[in-house]
Formats: C-alpha cells, sequence, structure tokens
C-alpha cells in the first residue's frame, strides 16, 4: 500500500529557514518522481517543486533560489529545504507522487506558518 | 489569479447530475497536456479523481466523468451524494508558465 507521511511544519520567522520530510511506503523514492504542492489557508493548490526520479529538479517561480529538494534511499525519504521563508509560504505543504503529469498519491500536508 | 479557471461553487441536490468546468488556453489545456481532476473534502488531503481527461483511478465510482475539448474540461458528477461535498480542482501542465498548474478550485454543496 502506497503511503506519504510528512512532517516539520511549524511557526518561524521571516527570513528564516526550515526542513519538511515525507516518508514514503509501499515504493521506493528515488524509483519515482516526487513533487511538493502547498496550499495557503482558505486558498487553492500550488504546485512548488518536482525530483524526477533521475534527479533532476524543478521548481515555482515563487520559490526558485530559495528553496530546494533532496531524497534519502535509506531512509525513503522526500525532503524540502526552505530558505528566506516569507509570510507568503505560509500553507499547508502536501508531498506528492508524481506520474505522467498527474499527482497520484499525496500525503496528508504539514502546516509551515511564516510570522514574526 | 489562476491559470485555469473553475467556478467558484457548484450545488444540487441528492441525486441530481451537477458539472464543474475548467477554462485554460492554447498554452495548456488546449496543447497536448491532459486534465486531471481532484477531490478534497473539507479537512483533508486532496485525492486524484480523474486522470488524463477522462479515466478513473481504481475505486473511484463511475458517477464521475471527465472530458476535454479545445481549451476547456468538465467534471461530472451523477446521482450526487451527501459525501461528494467537497472542493474540486481541475490540473494541467503549462508550457509558457513550465510549470504544473491548478484551477482555483470549485466548492460543491449538495442541498
Amino acid at each position: 500500500e502506497v503511503q506519504l507521511v510528512a512532517s516539520g511544519g511549524d511557526l518561524i520567522q521571516p527570513g528564516g529557514s526550515l526542513r519538511l520530510s515525507c516518508v514514503v511506503s509501499g515504493f521506493i523514492v528515488t524509483s519515482k518522481d516526487m513533487s511538493w504542492v502547498r496550499q495557503a489557508p482558505g486558498k487553492g493548490l500550488e504546485w512548488v517543486s518536482l525530483v524526477y526520479s533521475g534527479g533532476i529538479t524543478k521548481f515555482a517561480d515563487s520559490v526558485k533560489g530559495r528553496f530546494t529538494v533532496s531524497r534519502d534511499q535509506s531512509k525513503n525519504t522526500l525532503f524540502l529545504q526552505m530558505d528566506s521563508l516569507r509570510a507568503e509560504d505560509t500553507a499547508v505543504y502536501y508531498c506528492a507522487r508524481f506520474s505522467s503529469g498527474r499527482f497520484d498519491y499525496w500525503g496528508q500536508g504539514t502546516l509551515v506558518t511564516v510570522s514574526s | 489569479q489562476s491559470v485555469l479557471t473553475q467556478p467558484p461553487s457548484v450545488s444540487g441536490a441528492p441525486g441530481q447530475r451537477v458539472t464543474i468546468s475548467c477554462t485554460g488556453s492554447s498554452s495548456n489545456i488546449g496543447a497536448v497536456y491532459d486534465v486531471h481532476w481532484y477531490q478534497q473534502p473539507p479537512g483533508t488531503a486532496p485525492k486524484l479523481l480523474i486522470y488524463a481527461n477522462s479515466n478513473r483511478p481504481s475505486g473511484v465510482p463511475d458517477r464521475f466523468s471527465g472530458s476535454k475539448s479545445g481549451t476547456s474540461a468538465s467534471l461530472a458528477i451523477t446521482g450526487l451524494q451527501a459525501e461528494d461535498e467537497a472542493d474540486y480542482y481541475c490540473q494541467s501542465y503549462d508550457n509558457s508558465l513550465s510549470a504544473w498548474v491548478f484551477g482555483g478550485g470549485t466548492k460543491l454543496t449538495v442541498l
């Protein structure tokens, strides 16, 4: 059974850094394309990042240069490193498996609040 | 302002049929890219509902169907049930933005 469990969300001050984790089961994290999607409070979904199984990464313009993504196969975990955080980064962050242009399995989300 | 445009809300009585539209442009839906639909009940994570325009993942009832034509797509729900009350999002790829894009979401209310 495929499962994704995201964690690491917190209250962080503007300009700060945070690392989110997404532990996956049911497949090997480096064998599939993986993504992060966020949802600001009361708002819609916004794609944030994608890492292809081969390691190539892509980011939304809104986070490019501030966010990075990595994977640890030994822990079967996907990470999102978020630096220079801004108030507008406040959102629930979902990790999702990506396949043929769609997000086919989603984690439960973790809340990041950027505020002083 | 979302790249893909959806109505903010739709409603229907139990047993009725509703449709949700998703309008894009020549750089996304009107290009070669598929449209996918997600269902998000209140307080939960999104779930893939329709993929590649009109296909249902295993376990999704056949009351849900999707279609695509030109620069638009549509999600239809027949035999409305109370449990269908949720937010629904369309999604595709935009080649001018080089990004995966979502519609703004449609809140379905079952009266």
